[in-house]
C-alpha cells in the first residue's frame, strides 16, 4: 500500500525559505522508474507541478520556478524534500507530494497549506 | 512549455447526464495524457492514463479518448457523486502541466 504525506510549516514569512519534507511507504526511490513530484494548488485555482526526482536522481523543475526550487531525495529515510527560496504571499497554497511509475501522478499524499504572510 | 487548456471551465449538469471535457495541448503529446478528479479539500484522484487506459476501480461510466494536441474526458451518465472538478495532466518529456481545471456543478 503506497502511502505519501507532507510535513512542513504551515507559516512562513516573506522572503523566508520553505522546506517541505514528503514522507513515503510502500515503494523505494531506488527501484528503476519511480519517481515523485510536488504540486501545488493555491486557494480556489487550479494545480501547479513544480518538480520531480526519479530514482536515478534525475530532476527536473517547472520552468517558471526553477530559480527557486530544490528538490532531493534520502533513499534510506523514505524522504523527498523540497526547497523553495524568497517566499511571497502569492506563494500560499496546499502542497502535495506524489508517486510516479508510469511518468504520471497516481497516488497523492493529503497535501499541507502553506501560508506565506507577515 | 507545453500548455494545457480545457474547455469549458464550469460545467453545469443533471444527473443522467452525458457529459464532455476537452483538452487541448500547445503542442502534439502523443497519448502521454491523464485525467483526474477532485473534490473540496481533497488530493486529486487518478481517473485515466495514457488518454484512454481507465484506472483500477474507476467506473466505467469515464472514459477518455484522443491522442497528439487533443483530447477528451466523457462521464456517460454524471451520477450524484461525479460532481467535482476535473483536470487534465500531461507528462511528455518527463515534465507534467495541469490544465486549468472543469467544474462540473449541479444544473
Amino acid at each position: 500500500q503506497i502511502t505519501l504525506k507532507e510535513s512542513g510549516p504551515t507559516l512562513v514569512k516573506p522572503t523566508q525559505t520553505l522546506t517541505l519534507t514528503c514522507t513515503f511507504s510502500g515503494f523505494s526511490l531506488s527501484t528503476s522508474g519511480v519517481g515523485v513530484g510536488w504540486i501545488r494548488q493555491p486557494p480556489g485555482k487550479a494545480l501547479e507541478w513544480l518538480a520531480l526526482i526519479y530514482w536515478n536522481d534525475d530532476k527536473r523543475y517547472s520552468p517558471s520556478l526553477k530559480s527557486r526550487l530544490t528538490i532531493t531525495k534520502d533513499t534510506s529515510k523514505n524522504q523527498v524534500v523540497l526547497t523553495m527560496t524568497n517566499m511571497d504571499p502569492v506563494d500560499t497554497a496546499t502542497y502535495y507530494c506524489a508517486h510516479s511509475l508510469r511518468q504520471y501522478p497516481d497516488y497523492w499524499g493529503q497535501g499541507t497549506l502553506v501560508t506565506v504572510s507577515s | 512549455d507545453i500548455q494545457m487548456t480545457q474547455s469549458p471551465s464550469t460545467l453545469s449538469a443533471s444527473v443522467g447526464d452525458r457529459v464532455t471535457i476537452t483538452c487541448r495541448a500547445s503542442q502534439s503529446i502523443s497519448s502521454w495524457l491523464a485525467w483526474y478528479q477532485q473534490k473540496p479539500g481533497k488530493a486529486p484522484k487518478l481517473l485515466i492514463y495514457k488518454a484512454s487506459s481507465l484506472e483500477s476501480g474507476v467506473p466505467s461510466r469515464f472514459s477518455g479518448s484522443g491522442s497528439g494536441t487533443e483530447f477528451t474526458l466523457t462521464i456517460s451518465s454524471l451520477q450524484p457523486d461525479d460532481f467535482a472538478t476535473y483536470y487534465c495532466q500531461q507528462y511528455n518529456s518527463y515534465r507534467w502541466t495541469f490544465g486549468q481545471g472543469t467544474k462540473v456543478e449541479i444544473k
